[in-house]
């Protein structure tokens, strides 16, 4: 595709609750980032994908967070159990052999 | 533990005028720097980068300027464009394939007509 896409582009959900956040990365780019932007934050790093394996999952905030990657391509960001401070900006980027990283547009997450 | 520091969260320039974006890293593993460009409800756009091998790299009217003594590098736009007014995201990456980056809190330049 032409670009990072990402899927819903804005969620509603009550405390507690599971959500699912999708990414399509550029085709062919190998390595897929995620990231979350709080309110007035920069981005912070939550994973990192080279292939479908994760070597780098450090920004995970907690166990209620995981994600995986399926034929090198789309990657899903699942949230379990909700709570108000998973609140964010959801950011998906892709790059090809660490060069730049090109972000999606976002998914809005936003936990009542 | 910021890492990446952008200390203005805002600046107001006057159209046609140099806009300068500073930022600020404490990690010396870092040696690789980008700007990131953000408008409302969009993802962040990559506007430039440098190398730490580099203390400058001009793209047209965008110039990155790296001082790794200070640790500190800046990005200037000459001239400045109403259509430059967005938040600007100044991040950090180290060696290794990873890359990760490391963002600063971004800095909202108004340009003014």
């Amino acid at each position: 595709g032409a670009g990072v896409s990402q899927s819903p582009s804005n969620k509603v959900t009550e405390k507690g609750k599971d959500v699912e956040l999708r990414c399509d990365p550029i085709s062919g780019h190998t390595a897929l980032y995620w990231y979350r932007q709080s309110l007035g934050q920069g981005l912070e790093f939550l994973i990192y994908f080279q292939g479908n394996s994760a070597p780098d999952k450090s920004g995970l905030p907690s166990d209620r967070f995981s994600a995986e990657r399926t034929g090198g391509s789309v990657s899903t960001l699942t949230i379990q159990r909700t709570q108000q401070e998973d609140s964010a900006v959801y950011l998906c980027a892709s790059s090809y052999a660490g060069n730049e990283q090109f972000f999606g547009p976002g998914t809005r997450l936003t936990v009542l | 533990d910021q890492q990446v520091k952008q200390n203005s969260p805002s600046l107001s320039v006057q159209e046609g005028r140099i806009s300068i974006l500073n930022c600020d890293y404490t990690n010396s593993m870092f040696d690789y720097f980008l700007w990131y460009k953000k408008y409302p409800a969009e993802g962040p756009t990559f506007l430039i980068s440098i190398s730490s091998i580099k203390d400058k790299n001009e793209d047209g009217r965008f110039t990155v300027f790296l001082n790794k003594s200070a640790k500190h590098l800046s990005l200037h736009i000459v001239p400045s464009q109403p259509g430059d007014s967005a938040v600007y995201f100044c991040a950090a990456s180290g060696s290794g394939s990873a890359r990760q980056l490391t963002f600063g809190s971004g800095t909202q330049l108004t340009v003014l007509p």
